[in-house]
């Protein structure tokens, strides 16, 4: 079946670091993917998206580009600041129709 | 404001008392959903509704039910709380379908003693 594999966290990084969260999806078809932010005590946002092959999704500084040959949807930030402290969840669209998401990353960016 | 309202935030509460947890939204969206989230699981579904009077089960639908009555309002009812349904639940709508880009409640925390 459908399925997301984000790289496990917790993430540690100084401010103005480069960062990458990894994400891989298993999925029949050609979902639409998807990055999710959660800031602590909150609900969770919708980050950035991208629908077909090649797309770039794109909001806040943040990128991540859908790529079919290597089933991944990598989220990047060249630099990070403090504010940007969260949980980040990869999510796809299930043949379902339903929302598939991976199990998050925790993101701390110290000052 | 465009938003989904969760209602309450923090609930705690003993085992067997029922509960309802209300969500409601605004955005005249046909797709909403209830989650749960606990740690190194991240969010499960628990049922959905692509519209009103049709739910189904999500991957963790035991010990939940749901009412689709209206198109704005999903309550979450839980007729005999356990421990195990610890957890923060979020409620989530789409405009037509899940897999489109859903809008999250702010959650409510919930425990069960």
């Amino acid at each position: 079946g459908d399925s997301v594999t984000q790289m496990e966290g917790p993430v540690t990084l100084s401010e103005e670091a480069f960062l990458t969260i990894n994400c891989t999806y298993t999925a029949t078809g050609y979902p639409s993917l998807f990055w999710y932010v959660q800031y602590p005590g909150e609900g969770l946002q919708l980050l950035l998206k991208a629908t077909k092959a090649d797309d770039k999704g794109s909001n806040k500084g943040f990128e991540a580009t859908y790529r079919k040959e290597t089933t991944s949807f990598h989220l990047e930030k060249g630099s990070v600041q403090v504010s940007d402290s969260a949980v980040y969840f990869c999510a796809l669209g299930g043949s379902q129709g339903n929302l598939i998401f991976g199990k998050g990353t925790k993101l701390s960016v110290k000052p | 404001e465009a938003q989904v309202t969760q209602n309450p935030r923090y609930l705690i509460t003993v085992t067997g008392k029922k509960l309802t947890v209300t969500c409601s939204q605004n955005m005249n969206h046909e797709y909403m959903s209830w989650y749960r989230q606990d740690p190194g699981l991240g969010l499960r579904q628990i049922y959905y509704s692509m519209n009103v009077e049709v739910t189904d089960k999500g991957d963790v639908p035991e010990g939940y039910k749901v009412s689709r009555k209206e198109k704005r309002n999903f309550p979450l009812i839980l007729e005999s709380p356990s421990p195990n349904q610890t957890s923060l639940y979020f409620c989530a709508s789409s405009l037509r379908s899940g897999s489109d880009e859903q809008f999250f409640g702010p959650g409510t925390r919930l425990t069960v003693l």
